[in-house]
């Protein structure tokens, strides 16, 4: 499977400010996606961030404050825009291995993100 | 879209024992199943999964059961261990689509 990292690891914020978390992968992937994970909940998906166009967002989850860049197939970035306390969470991407495979069921997760909105 | 269920919430089994999650799902068309160990504070990682081909796939201690006409498959891990307590996250994705998580199963495993 790919090694996935996510920088920063962690990041304490002031309201109002806005915050860009990167994902590198160490191979080229058909597909990246961005999830947040609230404590001791699962894991909800924001948007699949697609190389060359813009992201797909899932329903509640908007680009002007979740803006996502993937300018190539190894990386990607999403911008907590204009944070409140109610984004304090963890944020994860998450890859599929390029095996001539688009079916996205198959994903591998960076270490994620903590965020902590003051 | 996708809706799955995850039970029981908790479990908690003496080393030893077995432990079984069980999860339901809402569409027909989902083909993959797979199942994520998150332990705490770290990141969910496959354990294992089955597509809708297959009735049931084993990789060690841990098997996957699936039952496409109920819509349900399982997880059972065999002979637990101290290091398997973690919660315990399924998901199910129609084709081409997007994975969908259940709310996960908190195992603890008594020493």
């Amino acid at each position: 499977s790919a090694v996935i990292s996510q920088k920063p690891s962690r990041d304490i914020c002031q309201r109002g400010t806005s915050l860009t978390i990167q994902c590198q992968v160490d191979s080229q992937v058909t597909m990246m996606f961005w999830y947040r994970q609230q404590p001791g909940q699962s894991l909800t998906l924001i948007a699949t961030a697609n190389q060359g166009s813009e992201a797909t967002y899932e329903s509640g989850f908007v680009i002007d404050k979740f803006p996502i860049s993937r300018p190539n197939l190894t990386f990607s970035t999403l911008t907590v825009s204009n944070m409140s306390p109610e984004d304090s969470s963890i944020y994860l991407c998450s890859s599929t291995p390029t095996s001539g495979r688009a079916d996205p069921g198959e994903q591998f997760f960076g270490p994620g993100t903590r965020l902590t909105v003051l | 879209g996708e809706n799955v269920e995850q039970h029981p919430s908790t479990l908690s089994v003496q080393e030893g024992d077995s432990a079984v999650i069980k999860c339901t799902y809402s569409d027909s068309a989902s083909n993959y199943f797979p199942w994520y160990k998150q332990e705490l504070g770290k990141r969910p990682q496959l354990i294992i999964d089955i597509r809708s081909n297959v009735g049931e796939k084993k990789d060690q201690r841990i098997a996957v059961t699936l039952n496409k006409t109920a819509k349900h498959f399982s997880l059972h891990i065999t002979e637990t261990q101290p290091e398997d307590s973690a919660v315990y996250f399924c998901a199910a994705t129609p084709p081409g689509n997007r994975l969908a998580f259940g709310k996960g199963n908190q195992v603890v495993v008594i020493p």
